[in-house]
């Protein structure tokens, strides 16, 4: 089955610098890959996604790319503020093979003042 | 439109006891998914039911197991609790009715049970 695999774990940032989180995925076959965000005690969100026939996607701050060829897609969030900390999850669905959203482990990222 | 609403919000059970939890979806999504969320072991998948069938499934032990109900609500149930169950369980919901599986996921508040 789809295995997602995310780096990394902890991210620190100052705000104001730019943040990069990266995952990887098992089955090239996968062809969305959503991005959620969870701030404390609230639930996950869609911040970002990405369809496997683009190679980049951004929307303001942030931005996604996608490397088909080597299995990863990346979370680019530039001039931080300290709203962006939260918890990031990313995701791999595999359409056609059940569907199955499938997320990576998460990582914690905190922009310091 | 409501969201999609999980109940209770907060759980304490003894080990060995079971427990259901209960998720009702945005009106119109037919998928139901959930969740167990940990500390360090991010959302892992436990299974997924689409119009009253469960289509895909998690490597949880047979303990967990799930249903849908003619309306897409769906409820989980635990049985023989273990202290390594307390967790945040979250459910979310995909319309998944146009053919094609790339649609966002909305989730519940979740429900955070406590085994003791």
């Amino acid at each position: 089955g789809e295995n997602v695999e995310q780096h990394p774990s902890t991210l620190s940032v100052q705000e104001g610098d730019s943040a990069v989180i990266k995952c990887t995925y098992s089955d090239s076959a996968s062809n969305y890959f959503p991005w959620y965000k969870q701030e404390l005690g609230k639930r996950p969100q869609l911040i970002i996604d990405i369809r496997s026939n683009v190679g980049e996607k951004k929307d303001q701050r942030i931005a996604v790319t996608l490397n088909k060829t080597a299995k990863h897609f990346s979370l680019h969030i530039t001039e931080t503020q300290p709203e962006d900390s939260a918890v990031y999850f990313c995701a791999a669905v595999l359409t056609g093979g059940g569907n199955k959203l499938t997320f990576g482990t998460g990582t914690q990222l905190k922009v310091e003042l | 439109k409501a969201g999609v609403t999980q109940t209770p919000r907060y759980l304490i059970k003894t080990r060995g006891q079971q427990v259901t939890l209960s998720c009702s979806p945005i009106s119109g999504h037919r998928s139901v998914s959930w969740y167990q969320q940990t500390p360090g072991q991010g959302l892992q998948f436990l299974f997924e039911y689409f119009s009253e069938t469960q289509r895909n499934k998690g490597n949880f032990p047979g303990r967990f197991s799930g249903r849908q109900f003619s309306n897409s609500r769906s409820e989980m149930n635990v049985s023989t609790l273990e202290l390594g169950d307390s967790a945040l369980y979250l459910c979310a919901s995909r319309p998944l009715g146009g053919g094609g599986a790339d649609t966002e996921a909305f989730f519940g508040q979740g429900t955070r049970l406590t085994v003791v």
